[in-house]
């Protein structure tokens, strides 16, 4: 069974430039969730998608937006990107929250950096 | 907002000394999870506690959920080399959706 894949594995962008990750989680799996992981703040949980809506949402500001598709696959969106935007973006895929097991599957994650 | 404060930040042993890190939640929780990264990698599932005092062991890994589901921790016994990295709790509230709230992470190292 493949686990969640996260393409690109590493970005470089300007300040002011837009990024898209994306995300495709474990087959079966319904539930994306998005973090940002930084040396000063840790994970941080961005927003978690589930049959294509978004049922959470972290305090980041409306610059960062994301989506999922019918097929589960989520990416998220960055624009007008800053200096404090670099990142380990990772993306998590678990089964719904009803299912018992609540275990959540990270990808590799995107290492952004931006200058 | 719900907040997990997690201690040690750093712990360093030699192999074969036991370790322990802590976690409280400033809320209760509906469970919480627990996490290992290794050093270049990405978080990996280790064990999700559920039940109020519950206490799960792995091996060498013991892990408990305090009796108010507010606090938690994850004890290892006679390290190893394999066991260095950065060990993260996560709380998962009662209507937070996919939303783990992480303690900032123990790192942990072992001196051979």
């Amino acid at each position: 069974k493949a686990g969640v894949t996260q393409t690109p594995r590493y970005l470089i962008k300007t300040r002011g430039q837009q990024v898209t990750l994306s995300c495709s989680p474990i087959s079966g799996h319904r539930s994306v969730s998005w973090y940002q992981q930084t040396p000063g703040q840790g994970l941080q949980f961005l927003f978690e998608y589930f049959s294509e809506t978004q049922r959470n949402k972290g305090n980041f500001p409306g610059r960062f937006s994301g989506r999922q598709f019918s097929n589960s696959r989520s990416e998220m969106n960055v624009s007008t990107l800053e200096l404090g935007d670099s990142a380990l973006y990772l993306c998590a895929s678990s089964l719904p929250r009803d299912r018992p097991n609540t275990e959540a599957f990270f990808g590799q994650g995107t290492r952004l950096t931006v200058v | 907002g719900q907040q997990v404060m997690q201690i040690p930040q750093y712990q360093h042993v030699q192999e074969g000394e036991d370790f322990t890190t802590y976690c409280n939640s400033s809320t209760t929780l509906s469970n919480i999870q627990w996490y290992k990264q290794r050093p270049g990698g990405h978080p990996v599932f280790l064990i999700q506690l559920v039940k109020s005092g519950e206490v799960k062991k792995q091996k060498r890994l013991t892990f408990q959920f305090g009796e108010a589901k507010k606090n938690s921790s994850l004890h290892i016994t006679a390290t190893q080399t394999t066991d260095v990295g950065t060990y993260f709790c996560a709380g998962l509230g009662g209507t937070s959706y996919g939303k783990l709230t992480f303690g900032q992470g123990t790192i942990l190292t072992v001196h051979p």
